[in-house]
């Protein structure tokens, strides 16, 4: 896999229902971020999890991270037509070359929530 | 506070001309990304600046240049546009690095006829 793969690419389902996105990546990370971007527009920060933490939640969303099968999933509960939008991954790790950090950001999951 | 702006929003070329990408946060950040979005690929770092007057290259740096004379500004270069280079262009800055969020913003879509 690709460091930060979001997995389905693509999500439809019915307004109320829960969706749940997949990241996966390769090498070992400092933390690892969700974003949203609705169409059209830039994207907009959700939540950080950092590599020490296996839980986080903010409102209706729950991101878990383990690190062991270098993967995390964000959950969306009760999903709204409002939450149709596109969802990254990404993954924040050391940067080898200048002792900084880099983020690297996955392909996305586009999520459509039919009302 | 109006964040992160970027002009234009949209922009028609041809081949070989040149063009300047705009970006200006208001925020005070010290780190300040280009980045192009294409289909099915997520967003691809071009080059990024830790401050005033330093650039980086990141991971598809060929064919752009970038400027940080000034704190607030980051300007994105095309010197010889390419077909290859029609995208979606998205400037973001930040805090710092590690556990500090990207603020994006809304985006310039570009077409290299």
């Amino acid at each position: 896999s690709q460091q930060g793969e979001e997995d389905p690419q693509a999500l439809s389902i019915q307004e109320g229902e829960n969706a749940t996105m997949n990241c996966s990546y390769k090498t070992s990370i400092n933390n690892l971020q969700w974003y949203r971007q609705n169409s059209g527009r830039g994207l907009v920060h959700l939540i950080l999890i950092r590599s020490n933490e296996r839980e986080k939640h903010s409102g209706r969303l729950r991101v878990t991270l383990d690190t062991s099968k270098k993967s995390s999933s964000l959950l969306i509960t009760a999903s709204r037509a409002a939450d149709t939008a596109s969802y990254f991954c990404a993954t924040v790790l050391l940067n080898g070359n200048t002792g900084g950090f880099k983020t690297i950001f996955g392909a996305g999951t586009r999520l459509f929530v039919k009302a | 506070n109006a964040g992160v702006t970027q002009t234009p929003k949209f922009r028609v070329l041809k081949t070989g001309q040149s063009m300047t990408l705009l970006c200006a946060q208001d925020m005070n950040h010290e780190y300040m990304y280009w980045y192009r979005q294409d289909p099915g690929m997520g967003l691809r770092l071009i080059h990024y600046s830790v401050g005033e007057g330093t650039t980086a290259k990141g991971e598809v740096p060929d064919g752009y240049n970038v400027s940080r004379l000034k704190k607030q500004n980051f300007l994105l270069g095309l010197e010889s546009a390419a077909p290859s280079q029609t995208s979606v262009y998205f400037c973001a800055s930040s805090l710092g690095t590690g556990y500090n969020e990207q603020f994006f913003g809304p985006g310039t879509r570009l077409t290299v006829l």
